[in-house]
């Protein structure tokens, strides 16, 4: 059983469409991160969200933790082929010490 | 070096052999994770060091996986007769403190594991 669900699974889109992807789970996590994974590296951290209702703006990227702190979106606007990715989505539950979880990801194409 | 890195960046290993992936984390930093990322899924946490001490290993699949830290620096896994299902990449991280989530965890490149 996944404990992070992501959706979609794979986007392939134009540059310059906007796109929502969302993390889902049926636990509540104390903080949700997000990560961006290219071909060959390892993932490398975009942002992290630890309030319930949280919003979070990196450039042309938002972030929102969900008001019960059991969900995450992440919407971008314009997208550009440098955004082309797996996009990962990552947390700690509330429950004490237990291992970052991450979702199996969204995989995006942004075609020029 | 600046980032964690990890050696070898690609293996090929037969049914059957020993092997080792090694992992040189941020100087200073505490904490180093292992994750197992099969391809096309997410990260699957392995275990888990603080300095020397392995606190978390609920993650290690089988008694095959070993994975070691002996000074609290770089750390050493090793998957003893290794199997077809045992491929895939596995990633090391260190964080500067405790495994808490809003400390950053910065990545390694990642050990591509070829069991043929």
């Amino acid at each position: 059983t996944q404990l992070l669900e992501q959706s979609p699974q794979f986007l392939s889109i134009q540059e310059g469409e906007n796109l929502t992807v969302y993390c889902n789970s049926s636990s509540v996590f104390s903080s949700l991160q997000w990560y961006r994974q290219e071909p060959g590296e390892g993932p490398v951290l975009l942002v992290t969200v630890v309030t319930g209702g949280e919003v979070k703006k990196l450039k042309r990227l938002t972030f929102q933790f969900g008001d019960a702190r059991k969900d995450s979106s992440l919407h971008i606007t314009a997208a550009q082929p440098g955004d082309t990715g797996l996009y990962l989505c990552a947390g700690a539950l509330f429950s004490g010490n237990t291992p970052l979880v991450f979702g199996k990801g969204t995989r995006l194409s942004v075609i020029a | 070096g600046a980032g964690v890195s990890q050696s070898p960046r690609y293996k090929v290993a037969k049914r059957g052999q020993d092997v080792a992936l090694r992992c040189d984390p941020i100087s200073g930093h505490v904490s180093l994770f292992w994750y197992q990322q099969a391809l096309g899924q997410g990260p699957e946490f392995l275990t888990y060091f603080q300095n020397e001490a392995q606190l978390d290993k609920s993650g290690l699949p089988s008694d095959r996986f070993f994975a070691e830290r002996p000074e609290g620096s770089v750390s050493t896994l090793k998957i003893q007769r290794t199997q077809q299902e045992d491929s895939a990449v596995y990633l090391c991280a260190s964080s500067l403190e405790s495994r808490r989530l809003n400390t950053e965890a910065f990545f390694g490149q990642g050990t591509r594991l070829t069991v043929v």
